[in-house]
């Protein structure tokens, strides 16, 4: 079956924390991996893809197909990094499958 | 330039009303969705429009849910006979191609629909 796993509901975590959003996937197939995000009072837009490999707003996701895992990390958390995550697996067929997301607040 | 809109922002109607919700995507863009986001359940799902082909409505929870988009461009989601269960924020988003080398789903602000 294909499915999106974020285990955390909630991570709270101090500033200059690091902090680590754990994403978990089943898919049969060559997974396309994205984390979108949604801050307070804006739209879900995107984060990041895996396949671009890159580093936004100093976050960064690696694909572990072994662990079938697309965590999303960064080494020092900030208050403005507080938002909704959710990591999503595009499934072919344009489809898109998004996990229940986790809610991520950085205290000051 | 201007973003996908969604209207209306909010919705309260009773239980058994039907509804209309309506999504205009970025100018241009060949692909729309239609999402649910409630809570605790992340993004669901509902609809897929490409081009001129036949949607995808894999998505939607049951018969009294459809969508239509006209012209290739703006899109409406109907629900009829709602039940509080349908109660939710209803998303929308566009994107330029299907392909997922090039993809990123542009969203709209949502219609936060309360059924009584």
């Amino acid at each position: 079956a294909q499915r999106v796993t974020q285990p955390e509901k909630l991570l709270s975590v101090f500033k200059g924390a690091p902090v680590e959003l754990k994403c978990n996937y089943s898919y049969s197939g060559s997974p396309e991996l994205f984390w979108y995000v949604q801050y307070s009072r804006q739209r879900l837009q995107l984060l990041l893809r895996h396949i671009s490999r890159e580093s936004i707003k100093g976050f960064t996701a690696d694909l572990n197909k072994g662990e079938t895992s697309f965590h999303l990390k960064k080494p020092f958390a900030q208050e403005e990094d507080s938002a909704m995550y959710y990591c999503a697996l595009y499934t072919g067929g344009f489809k898109t499958i998004f996990g229940a997301g986790t809610r991520l607040f950085v205290k000051a | 330039g201007a973003g996908v809109s969604q209207s209306p922002s909010n919705k309260v109607t009773e239980k058994g009303k039907d509804v209309e919700l309506r999504c205009d995507p970025i100018s241009g863009h060949t692909a729309l969705y239609w999402y649910r986001q409630s809570l605790g359940q992340g993004l669901e799902f509902l609809i897929y429009f490409q081009g001129n082909s036949a949607p995808d409505k894999s998505g939607l929870p049951s018969d009294r849910f459809s969508a239509e988009r006209t012209g290739g461009s703006v899109s409406t989601l109907t629900i009829q006979r709602t039940q509080q269960e349908d109660s939710a924020v209803y998303l929308c988003a566009s994107s330029l191609v299907g392909a997922p080398d090039s993809y990123e789903q542009y969203f709209g602000p949502g219609t936060r629909l309360t059924v009584t």
